[in-house]
C-alpha cells in the first residue's frame, strides 16, 4: 500500500514554456500533498503544502505565480513551472499524506526538469 | 530556529554495522523520520519513532530519546545496496516535517 505516482518521470522543455507534473496517490486518500525541489547533492526543500480543495500554502522565496499547485481532488495533485527557465531545472518530487498529520508522508518516483 | 544535525558522510564495510546519528533542536516534537534515498531517486520511508526507545525492522532499527533530541539509525548485515543517503525529519508542533540534509553512506567490499 501507500503508492504514489507521479508523471511525466522526465521532461525537456524550451525556456518560456509551461510544464505540468501530476502526482496521484494510488491505494489512498491524500488530503495533504507536498511538493519538494531538490537540487544535485542538495537536501529536500519543501517548495508548498496543498490540502484537498483548497489554496496550497508555500514556502517562504518561492513563487506562487510561477509554481501553480492545483489538488482538487483526494488523489491528484498538480504542479505547474509557468515561463520554466534553465534555473528551474531540477528534480521534482511530490509525496502524499493520509488523514491525520501524524501519517507518514511516501514520495512519489520524482520528475527531473530540464529547461533549455 | 528549528534545527537537525546528522553526518554528511559515512563509509562501512559491506556484512559490518553502522549507526547513523541525527540530533535535533525542533519547536515541538511529533515524531521522526528516517527515510533512505538511493541517488537519482525520491526518498522512501523506513520507519517511525515517536516514543523513546527501539523500533527494529529486519535489518534496520531506529532508536529515539526525546529528552536528549537524539536518534540513530543502525543497519546490520551491511549490503552494497544499502548504499545511499538516509534522511533523518522530525515532525514538529505543526506536522511541518523538518529535514536534515542526509547522511550519504558508502559501503565499501
Amino acid at each position: 500500500g501507500a503508492v504514489v505516482s507521479q508523471h511525466p518521470s522526465w521532461v525537456i522543455c524550451k525556456s518560456g514554456t509551461s510544464v505540468k507534473i501530476e502526482c496521484r496517490s494510488l491505494d489512498f486518500q491524500a488530503t495533504t500533498m507536498f511538493w519538494y525541489r531538490q537540487f544535485p547533492k542538495q537536501s529536500l526543500m519543501l517548495m508548498a503544502t496543498s490540502n484537498e480543495g483548497s489554496k496550497a500554502t508555500y514556502e517562504q522565496g518561492v513563487e506562487k505565480d510561477k509554481f501553480l499547485i492545483n489538488h482538487a481532488s483526494l488523489t491528484l495533485s498538480t504542479l505547474t513551472v509557468t515561463s520554466a527557465h534553465p534555473e528551474d531545472s531540477s528534480f521534482y518530487i511530490c509525496s502524499a499524506r493520509s488523514g491525520t498529520p501524524q501519517e507518514t508522508q511516501y514520495f512519489g518516483p520524482g520528475t527531473r526538469l530540464l529547461v533549455l | 530556529g528549528q534545527n537537525i544535525d546528522q553526518p554528511t558522510e559515512m563509509t562501512a564495510t559491506e556484512g559490518a554495522i553502522v549507526q547513523i546519528n541525527c540530533t535535533y533542536q525542533t519547536s515541538g516534537f511529533n515524531g521522526l523520520f528516517w527515510y533512505q534515498q538511493h541517488a537519482g531517486e525520491a526518498p522512501t520511508f523506513l520507519s517511525y519513532n515517536v516514543l523513546d526507545g527501539l523500533e527494529e525492522k529486519g535489518r534496520f532499527s531506529s532508536f529515539l530519546s526525546r529528552s536528549t533530541g537524539y536518534s540513530y539509525l543502525l543497519l546490520k548485515e551491511l549490503q552494497m545496496k544499502d548504499s545511499a543517503s538516509y534522511l533523518c525529519a522530525v515532525s514538529d508542533s505543526n506536522y511541518q516535517l523538518i529535514w536534515g540534509a542526509g547522511t550519504k553512506l558508502i559501503i565499501k567490499p
